[in-house]
């Protein structure tokens, strides 16, 4: 069964520091799909990135950038000089790929951010 | 740009009472889920559907609940009788046909369900 760990409850950071997410995750599968989501105060939830198993290149994209390293089967993801407005809950997220599409995502357990002015 | 949309945005009810949850999926999506995330925790998956049937569902979608595609644009959550624990917020959430590779989920905003 597939399992998604994110250890940290909750970060503070003044502006402008960075900030990384742990994202540990467990899987029988070799094809799986990683993902990242943002939940603002205002409830909704806000797909950032996705990553396939089998690209392990990182990537940067604007201030947010991902570090995926299958050998530990982790996928942090790290917001460069924090914004206020980046403050809420962010879930790692893992997709197997049984089927083509349509496959359940699921969760971890969340990270709050909290970002100090 | 298209998004999921969910009404209402906040449904109260009695317990034992039945309570529809619809949403709209964006427009050319064939893919539809829902999921639910008790208050401070987790989210966690409900059903998937395609093809005017369900693909997968979790324990936590026993004989309660249902899902339907009434028509081209709709797409609900029917909870039977309604339980304290149902207490909720309920995504519904869509995605289209991957090409060579996954498809990512789009949310909708949640409606959030209390059963008092």
């Amino acid at each position: 069964a597939q399992k998604v760990t994110q250890a940290q409850t909750e970060i503070s950071v003044v502006e402008k520091e960075d900030v990384t997410l742990d994202c540990v995750y467990e899987t029988r599968d070799t094809t799986y799909y990683l993902f990242w989501y943002k939940q603002p105060p205002s409830g909704e939830l806000v797909f950032l990135i996705r990553r396939n198993s089998f690209d392990e290149q990182n990537e940067i994209s604007g201030r947010y950038s991902w570090n995926f390293q299958k050998s530990t089967s982790s996928f942090n993801f790290t917001i460069t000089a924090s914004q206020v407005v980046d403050s809420a809950v962010y879930f790692c997220a893992l997709s197997e790929s049984h089927k083509a599409a349509g496959n359940k995502l699921t969760f971890g357990g969340g990270t709050r951010v909290l970002v100090k002015p | 740009e298209p998004e999921v949309t969910q009404t209402p945005s906040h449904q109260v009810t009695q317990m034992g009472q039945e309570v529809i949850l619809r949403c709209v999926p964006i427009s050319n999506h064939l893919y539809f889920y829902w999921y639910r995330q008790i208050l401070g925790q987790k989210v966690e998956f409900l059903v998937s559907f395609y093809n005017n049937e369900i693909s997968e569902k979790s324990e936590i979608f026993d004989d309660q609940f249902s899902v339907e595609r009434p028509d081209g644009s709709n797409f609900t959550l029917k909870i039977r009788s309604t339980k304290l624990e149902d207490s909720a917020m309920y995504f519904c959430a869509s995605s289209e046909v991957p090409a060579g590779g996954a498809d990512t989920q789009y949310f909708g905003p949640g409606t959030r369900l209390t059963v008092l």
